[in-house]
């Protein structure tokens, strides 16, 4: 079974702080992956995708990408209580389906 | 640019019954993915359909049935439903394998 496993939390954090979100995958032949929020009753929305080792930026989200240790991780800086919601972790194995994770969700406190 | 969408928002039906849910892709893309996701889990992956054919199944039973037109619009169809079929299903298109999966606003099918 290829799994891809995240801690479900709740993650508090204080306004303005950084979140750290983090995620492991199980199968070594996954090639791509994706950080996907979701808010209470809503559908999936993609915020970040890697497919290389390292981190890549896009605004206030850093995705952070090492195969070696097969961990996935997204930060986000300056947190706004808009942040709050469920992150999932996707990731592109050998076929066509993403596997996902349970999701951490994120509370940021004013 | 319109994104993914699908129909009905919301069903509700009884045990035994036959569903059909419908998804249209967003503009360019050419691939269909559908995912059941119940209450606190993730998404889990149903089938996805490509040209017309599906591609890749996950682990559903054969009551979890498919199609996709010619324009690339795509239905699932859910038979015999069972209470534990009770679901957000969503539906996700895509152009290429590696590039990133656009997700609908799903549909919420409640099972009595």
């Amino acid at each position: 079974q290829k799994e891809v496993e995240q801690n479900s939390g709740p993650l508090s954090v204080p306004e303005g702080a950084i979140a750290s979100l983090n995620c492991t995958y199980s199968d070594r032949g996954s090639q791509s992956f994706f950080w996907y929020r979701q808010y209470s009753g809503k559908s999936p929305e993609l915020i970040m995708s890697i497919y290389s080792n390292g981190d890549k930026e896009d605004g206030r989200f850093t995705a952070q990408l090492n195969k070696a240790s097969q961990y996935v991780s997204l930060l986000i800086r300056d947190s706004q209580p808009s942040d709050s919601a469920t992150y999932l972790c996707a990731v592109l194995n050998s076929g066509y389906a993403l596997n996902f994770g349970k999701g951490t969700s994120l509370l940021v406190t004013p | 640019d319109a994104g993914v969408t699908q129909s009905p928002t919301h069903l509700i039906k009884t045990r035994g019954q036959q569903v059909t849910l419908r998804c249209s892709p967003k503009s360019g893309h050419d691939t269909v993915s559908w995912y059941q996701q119940a209450l606190g889990q993730g998404p889990q992956f149903i089938f996805q359909y490509y040209e017309e054919e599906e591609r890749q199944r996950g682990n559903f039973p054969d009551r979890f049935s498919g199609h996709q037109f010619p324009n690339y619009s795509s239905e699932l169809n859910v038979n015999a439903l069972l209470l534990g079929d009770s679901a957000l299903y969503l539906c996700a298109s895509s152009y290429e394998r590696n590039q990133p999966q656009h997700f609908g606003d799903g549909t919420r099918l409640s099972i009595l």
